[in-house]
């Protein structure tokens, strides 16, 4: 069964500062990753997809590593922002068309 | 371009109904899939459906039911509701059977008296 963890819970910066999450999940036989953001109350807005044939993702400050074969993905968030607030939540999806998500990462940025 | 829209927004139950939560995906979206969101934690996925059929299931009972429409929207049913059932329920939509990403509605919140 695939398990997907998300370290740190919670996460407090100033602005300004460059910062990375991390998710890992137990099975390496993935399809894709995908890792979204969701606004207290709201549903989750996508922000990248990474097949699992690709190494990375860019989309402006926001990159999106995945390494398959150890189980992990970074997703590295440049000169953050305080409208970068937000819960941040990775999802992998497996075989069977299941999407597995971590608890999610809360983030603040301080101005 | 339409978004992913779900109605109703709140819904009050008590245990033992039924329920209908509809979704309504984002236009040229043959895929929808339910999740079910408790506070604090992050989604579960509940179902997948692919041009009217199931093609994926989490670890839901059979109580937990869906239809997809030839025009892709969607429904989600829940009979004999629990307690354990108050959550925020989430719809998101893709194309190609889900190797794209997902778009994701505002979602329903259900509570459970």
């Amino acid at each position: 069964k695939q398990e997907v963890t998300q370290i740190p819970a919670a996460l407090s910066v100033p602005e300004g500062e460059n910062l990375v999450l991390n998710c890992s999940f137990t099975d390496s036989a993935i399809y894709n990753l995908q890792w979204f953001r969701q606004d207290p109350g709201k549903g989750l807005t996508s922000l990248l997809l990474i097949q699992s044939s690709q190494r990375e993702q860019t989309s402006g400050r926001l990159n999106a590593s995945l390494d398959k074969s150890s189980g992990r993905s970074t997703l590295y968030i440049a000169a953050s922002q305080p409208g970068d607030s937000a819960t941040y939540l990775c999802a992998v999806r497996g075989n069977n068309n299941d999407m597995r998500f971590g608890a999610g990462t809360r983030l603040t940025v301080k101005p | 371009e339409t978004g992913v829209t779900q109605s109703p927004t709140h819904l009050i139950k008590t245990r033992g109904q039924q329920v209908t939560l509809r979704c309504s995906s984002q236009s040229g979206h043959n895929t929808v899939s339910w999740y079910q969101q408790a506070l604090g934690q992050g989604p579960q996925f509940i179902f997948q459906y692919y041009r009217e059929e199931e093609n994926g299931r989490g670890n839901f009972p059979p109580r937990f039911s869906g239809l997809q429409f030839p025009n892709y929207s969607s429904e989600l049913n829940v009979n004999a509701l629990e307690l354990d059932d108050s959550a925020l329920y989430l719809c998101a939509s893709s194309d190609s059977g889900g190797w794209q990403p997902q778009h994701f509605g505002d979602g329903t919140r259900l509570s459970i008296l």
